[in-house]
């Protein structure tokens, strides 16, 4: 079956830097990917669609500028939180549709804490 | 706008017993209606799908019940199992392939 991965599978950091979470599909090209954030003990929240060679379309609230997206391969789509603060600490989960089947398929998900 | 609502959130089974979650949708643009299984820490992974051309879809002990006039659909989880025990979530999409709304989510736990 189709494979979503992502790096890292959690990180720590200081509030104010900035953290970049990579999300591939490794035996399949992706032209739409999605980027979730999951609180805990809550559903997750879709954040932005990412196309590739093309600029994310962000869902309403989420601020662009903190939350950068960037699908520059049909394999690799990345989101920068930048100048994190510990609000920002979530799950950040991606998934990909391979373009033949309905089916959506999710990465592992990354774990951020900011400190 | 929750536009899918799943109940209930938490749900605890014997072994062997019938798990059943129910979600609600509004968007009458939604065609794609899938399942998803998320334990602690990981993604979600697809269990089973539906299209509202179809009122039932069973695949191994997991079955999709889809009502389109009441806009409601149902997973029911026969001979329950602890393996089973995790988070479920129902969503829907406008087409497959596009983006997500998720419903909130049903813990279950199986008790041996």
């Amino acid at each position: 079956g189709a494979v979503v991965s992502q790096h890292p599978s959690w990180v720590i950091c200081k509030s104010g830097t900035s953290v970049k979470i990579e999300c591939r599909s490794l035996d399949f090209q992706a032209t739409t990917m999605f980027w979730y954030r999951q609180f805990p003990k809550q559903s997750l929240m879709l954040m932005a669609t990412s196309n590739e060679g093309s600029k994310a379309t962000y869902e309403q609230g989420v601020e662009k500028d903190k939350f950068l997206i960037n699908h520059a391969s049909l394999t690799l789509s990345t989101l920068t939180v930048t100048s994190a603060h510990p609000e920002d600490s979530s799950f950040y989960i991606c998934s990909a549709n391979t373009g033949e089947t309905d089916t959506q398929y999710f990465g592992p998900g990354t774990r951020l804490t900011v400190l | 706008q929750q536009q899918v609502k799943q109940s209930p959130q938490s749900l605890i089974v014997q072994k062997g017993g019938i798990s059943i979650i129910n979600c609600a949708y509004e968007n009458t643009a939604f065609d794609y209606f899938p399942w998803y299984q998320q334990f602690p820490g990981k993604g979600p992974a697809l269990l089973i799908a539906i299209r509202p051309d179809v009122s039932e879809k069973k695949e191994g002990r997991f079955t999709i019940s889809f009502n389109k006039s009441a806009k409601q659909f149902s997973l029911h989880i026969m001979d329950s199992q602890p393996g089973d025990s995790a988070t479920y979530f129902c969503a829907a999409s406008k087409a497959a392939g596009n983006k997500l709304t998720f419903g909130g989510g049903t813990r279950v736990l199986v008790k041996p």
